[in-house]
């Protein structure tokens, strides 16, 4: 099956810090999806985006299919916005990257 | 609409015991599936179905059944529960059938604890 990496592992950020995070593929995908998994356990969709850029509020992504990889960028990243993000790609039954947990300090 | 809904929310068993999770989607979705997540790791794909009738293995099917009568309700039973199967048990659905769109949603989850 298609092999999902997302770095780094872990992140921690003082509010206000810009960060990125990867997730690269070993296949063509005909569907891409960020989630935030919060601290509830609750995942909730970021982005559904098999190519190209696309943006929310302070949240954003870019996929590039052809190079096989996709990139999450929170910017003046705030407490609410901690827990973990993950990639998951494929169709119907998708293949989830291990996650990035991301902790934002006051 | 309600989305995905998952029921119960929590569940403790003893080893032995069967139960079923139950899932429901309102929106008219043709593709439903069962993850898995356990400490510290990504959602594991159970079983999947491409529609009513039709069910499929995914990466980790073994102590697991599911069918699907209906478009609208997708449940998973566990016939004979294994501490191993202690997870958060999550279902999901999207469009699928005619379009290439297919954004998965996700219900609440399942906490299961197998004693």
């Amino acid at each position: 099956g298609i092999q999902v990496e997302q770095s780094p592992p872990d992140l921690i950020l003082q509010e206000g810090a810009n960060s990125t995070l990867r997730c690269n593929f070993s296949d063509s995908v005909n569907n891409l999806q960020w989630f935030h998994q919060n601290p509830w356990g609750q995942l909730i969709n970021l982005f559904y985006i098999p190519s190209g850029t696309k943006q929310n509020g302070r949240l954003s992504a870019t996929t590039v299919a052809t190079e096989r990889y996709s990139l999450l960028y929170i910017s003046s990243s705030q407490t609410t916005d901690s827990g973990v993000y993950f990639c998951a790609l494929d169709d119907y039954k998708l293949s989830f990257g291990a996650g990035t947990t991301v902790t934002v300090r006051a | 609409n309600a989305g995905v809904t998952q029921t119960p929310k929590f569940q403790v068993l003893k080893t032995g015991q069967s139960m079923t999770l139950q899932c429901a989607q309102d929106m008219n979705h043709e593709y439903m599936s069962w993850y898995r997540q356990d400490p510290g790791m990504g959602l594991r794909l159970i079983h999947y179905s491409v529609g009513a009738g039709i069910t499929d293995q995914g990466e980790v099917p073994n102590g697991y059944n599911v069918s699907r009568s209906t478009t609208e309700d997708f449940p998973l039973r566990l016939l004979s529960a294994a501490p191993s199967q202690t997870s958060v048990y999550f279902c999901a659905s999207s469009y699928g059938a005619v379009s290439s769109y297919n954004e998965q949603f996700f219900g609440p989850g399942t906490r299961l604890t197998v004693l």
